[in-house]
């Protein structure tokens, strides 16, 4: 079965410090990996995907997130925090399909990012 | 705004009432799915429609609930004799036809509270 773990709850950074939010998952077949932002009272903004290729992808807002098979891991991660980026990120997971059969995104329980001034 | 809708924004209701939630996806977008997210915890899958046809259910559907998308564009999400433990956050999302690469874009959401 598909899974996805967000081991800490909250990750506390100071504002211009490099912040990192952990992912890691678990598919039967090749994965579809996605993070996602959560502001309060509103609903899921994506920021960058990982399908295929190169193993760092970038996304918005200056995040950036590194694929890696053998660790099954996607973290989340900015060279520069701002207090802007607090909030809640998801990291999800679907599971590739040529036969599209596959649709549904599994989630994290999420990861509360608090950046202080 | 060219985004995905939701209404309403919050619905609060008493135990045994019905109600339903309605999703109006990005126009071009063929591919319509149902979460509900409740405190502390990330979106859970509850149904998927391509154009009119629901493809995928999931056992978090009970009976009770009953999701429709008739003409392919709008969807309603229907909660018969709600419980307390349906309050949570529903969440519409719609994306590009695919081969499950392409991102969902989430609405707003729909907070119910059941008394």
């Amino acid at each position: 079965a598909q899974s996805v773990a967000q081991p800490e709850d909250q990750v506390n950074v100071a504002e211009g410090n490099p912040l990192t939010v952990k992912c890691t998952y678990s598919v039967s077949g090749n994965p579809y990996l996605f993070w996602y932002v959560q502001y309060p009272n509103r609903g899921l903004q994506f920021l960058l995907k990982y399908i295929t290729g190169d193993n760092l992808v970038k996304g918005s807002y200056g995040f950036e997130a590194e694929f890696n098979k053998s660790q099954t891991s996607f973290h989340l991660k900015k060279p520069s925090a701002l207090v802007s980026d607090s909030a809640l990120y998801f990291c999800a997971v679907r599971e590739g399909s040529s036969s599209g059969g596959y649709n549904k995104l599994i989630f994290g329980a999420g990861t509360r990012l608090a950046v202080h001034p | 705004d060219t985004g995905v809708s939701q209404d309403p924004r919050h619905k609060i209701t008493k135990r045994g009432q019905n109600v339903t939630f309605r999703c109006d996806p990005i126009s071009e977008h063929n591919r319509l799915y149902w979460y509900r997210q409740t405190l502390g915890q990330g979106p859970e899958f509850l149904t998927y429609f391509q154009n009119e046809a629901q493809l995928e259910k999931s056992r978090l559907l009970s009976d009770r609930f009953s999701a429709e998308r008739p003409k392919g564009s709008f969807s309603t999400l229907e909660i018969q004799r709600t419980e307390q433990g349906d309050s949570a956050m529903y969440l519409c999302a719609s994306s590009f036809p695919s081969g499950g690469a392409n991102e969902q874009f989430f609405g707003p959401g729909t907070r119910l509270t059941v008394l």
